[in-house]
């Protein structure tokens, strides 16, 4: 099974904030990989997928880059709106898998 | 508009069984492959099962094989997750999710609002 590993667990920053969240996978897995959001006592909604592509809808401040291991999603200037839990996923096969999140705080 | 509405969520003593249900709208459910994902409280996201459009191919996470069984009805739009011999651990929301593409890349959208499965004595 392929393991995601995500860093930092939490943060905090403050609203304009430049935040950058990691996420490494356990083996090579191109850029099968997505980003979602998930704002408190909400389901969770994609934000990028295939590691670079922004989801329809969503805020060009959301960017994500990286191949193979290691992944990055970056929210250029944090708004209110942003603080929320960061997950990333692995849909390399049918075997699916989360990283277990980054919970972005207000400072 | 596309909508995932899950169902069956409740109570349960472990050693019990439960079974999920997910009605789909607003889409060709049968042209769509399917999972179940869920969260324990105040923890992360799992993802549990997977059933292709036609349900010919399904998986399973470890901790839920031999014990949880995916189906689905496309007459009915509609999938299924059969739990039993549930445990303390499978305490968690439920959510059905579709997969997705754009230009051949898949994701996990949207997502239905969750049932609530609590295990407990």
């Amino acid at each position: 099974d392929i393991q995601m590993t995500q860093s930092p667990s939490s943060l905090f920053a403050s609203v304009g904030d430049r935040v950058t969240i990691t996420c490494r996978a356990s083996q090579n897995i191109n850029n099968y990989l997505n980003w979602y959001q998930q704002r408190p006592g909400k389901a969770p909604k994609v934000l990028i997928y295939a590691a670079s592509n922004l989801q329809s809808g969503v805020p060009s401040r959301f960017s994500g880059s990286g191949s193979g291991t290691d992944f990055t999603l970056t929210i250029s200037s944090l708004q209110p709106e942003d603080f929320a839990t960061y997950y990333c996923q692995q849909i390399y096969n049918t075997l699916s898998s989360f990283g277990g999140g980054t919970k972005v705080e207000i400072k | 508009e596309v909508q995932l509405v899950e169902s069956g969520g409740g109570l349960v003593q472990p050693g019990g069984s439960l079974r999920l249900s997910c009605a789909a709208s607003g889409f060709t459910f049968s042209n769509y492959n399917m999972n179940w994902a869920r969260q324990a409280p105040g923890k992360g996201l799992e993802w549990v099962s997977y059933i292709s459009n036609t349900g010919g191919t399904i998986n399973y996470a470890d901790s839920v094989k031999g014990r949880f069984t995916i189906s689905r009805d496309n007459a009915k739009n509609s999938l299924y997750l059969q739990m039993n011999t549930l445990r303390n651990e499978d305490t968690a929301v439920y959510y059905c999710v579709r997969e997705d593409y754009s230009n051949g890349w898949s994701k996990f959208d949207p997502w239905g609002q969750g049932t609530l499965v609590t295990v407990s004595s």
